[in-house]
């Protein structure tokens, strides 16, 4: 079946430090790719998606980039702030289900020090 | 905006008892809504996917039987875990999507404990 695999625990950085968190994934044919952000106490929220190889989401200054030869869908920002402090998560929707299944990866804890 | 709400949050029930949990899709109508569980230390598991106009369709691992589904209209669905054991327990949440929307609309959650 489909699955996630991102950078698992925790990342722990200073504000303006360069972020990278890695995604892959494994899915047959074209998946719809996510990133959610989860705050304490509240659902995931989608921060952007991409469908397409070579395709780039973007969002808040987060953005990945759709590279279907690596499999995957790497989480980076160039200057990380406190208020970046949440849970990340990968996620995929295979191309014939649209994005009503997700399949998520473990999530990972971002914790930026001021 | 396009929000999603969840009740209640937090719930303790008695290990053998059955809680049940709503989900409210508001800004819009809800033709699909899923719902998922997070388990400590797992991440979200798909439960069961509810689409207007067709059957609900369970994840392997989760039944009809365990978790009963209700989606009478566009805005409300929920969900039911019976006779619950400490294998229940976590975050379940609550996804919606609207046919306006190529996204999933999360709620809070509603946090199982079972005693």
């Amino acid at each position: 079946g489909d699955s996630v695999t991102q950078t698992e625990g925790q990342v722990a950085l200073s504000e303006e430090d360069f972020l990278t968190i890695h995604c892959n994934y494994s899915a047959s044919g074209y998946p719809t790719l996510f990133w959610y952000v989860q705050y304490p106490g509240e659902g995931p929220q989608l921060l952007f998606r991409a469908s397409r190889d070579k395709e780039k989401g973007s969002s808040r200054g987060f953005e990945a980039t759709y590279d279907k030869g690596t499999t995957s869908f790497h989480l980076r920002k160039a200057s990380v702030q406190e208020s970046d402090s949440a849970v990340y998560y990968c996620a995929l929707s295979g191309h014939t289900e649209g994005a009503d299944r997700l399949t998520f990866g473990k999530g990972t804890q971002l914790i930026i020090q001021p | 905006g396009a929000l999603v709400y969840q009740y209640p949050r937090r719930t303790i029930c008695k290990s053998g008892t059955s809680m049940r949990m709503e989900c409210q899709a508001v800004g819009f109508q809800a033709t699909s809504v899923a719902w998922y569980r997070q388990s400590p230390q797992k991440t979200f598991e798909l439960i069961a996917l509810s689409t207007v106009n067709s059957a609900i369709k369970y994840e392997q691992n989760f039944t009809q039987e365990k978790f009963p589904i209700s989606h009478p209209n566009l805005s409300f669905s929920s969900m039911t875990v019976l006779n619950a054991y400490l294998e229940d327990r976590g975050l379940y949440l609550c996804g919606a999507r609207g046919d306006s929307y190529a996204e999933q609309f999360f709620g809070p959650g509603t946090r199982l404990t079972v005693l």
